[in-house]
């Protein structure tokens, strides 16, 4: 059985940094491209950042691009989201996703989330 | 890529064709995905590559389209399917949710 289990996220100020997990398992990790998905309270879902299987190819969306940078290690079967300079918007549920191939394509499974709550 | 799905809300009773669409700003062939999210759950897959159903999702859903028009359509809507729909473009870095459709039960 596939999961992926978020860990990470609390309470932070503005501009500080927090990094969060995902820990998968029941798939062989390393022959997937995984995704961080975000959705603020009440609000849509939005596409925050993917990496390739091999870590080879990397995007971001623009609103976090320069601050946020994803991860992987396979040896551990995790997947990671570096948070910087952290802002009021980036307040969101954060999952994390499995995409279906090793590169991009559609996700076909989903963590729980992880909350983050940038606040003073 | 900037997705926009239409409409936002729809009121509907049961039994009754549901369509919702979602269009691309530029083309992205048939990498288009969509998704289910009821209250506090996770969002799950429905429909992969604008028209392929994902394994065990009801046969009343079904997805059309390419290019930069695309359509998702629930048959005979149940009780079970109120929740927000999303379209997904996996084209190209960055990707893009739309702004999610969301569907209630008269």
């Amino acid at each position: 059985e596939v999961q992926l289990v978020e860990s990470g996220g609390g309470l932070v100020q503005p501009g500080r940094s927090l990094r969060l997990s995902c820990a998968a398992s029941g798939f062989n990790f390393d022959d997937y491209a995984m995704h961080w998905v975000r959705q603020a309270p009440g609000k849509g879902l939005e596409w925050v950042s993917g990496i390739s299987w091999n870590s080879n190819s990397i995007g971001y969306a623009d609103s976090v691009k320069g601050r946020f940078t994803i991860s992987r290690d396979n040896a551990k079967n995790s997947l990671y989201l570096q948070m910087n300079s952290l802002r009021a918007e980036d307040t969101a549920l954060y999952y994390c996703a499995k995409d279906h191939a090793y590169d991009s394509t559609y996700f076909d499974y989903w963590g729980q989330g992880t909350l983050v709550t940038v606040s003073s | 890529i900037v997705l926009t799905q239409s409409p936002d809300f729809q009121s509907v009773t049961p039994k009754e064709k549901v369509t919702i669409t979602c269009r691309a700003s530029q083309s992205i062939g048939s990498s288009l995905h969509w998704y289910q999210q009821k209250p506090d759950q996770s969002p799950k897959l429905l429909i992969k590559y604008a028209s392929q159903s994902f394994s065990g999702v009801p046969s009343r859903f079904s997805g059309s389209g390419s290019g930069t028009d695309f359509t998702l359509t629930i048959n005979s809507l149940e009780p079970e399917d109120a929740a927000t729909y999303y379209c997904h473009q996996s084209s190209n870095f960055p990707q893009e949710f739309g702004q999610g459709t969301k569907v209630e039960i008269k």
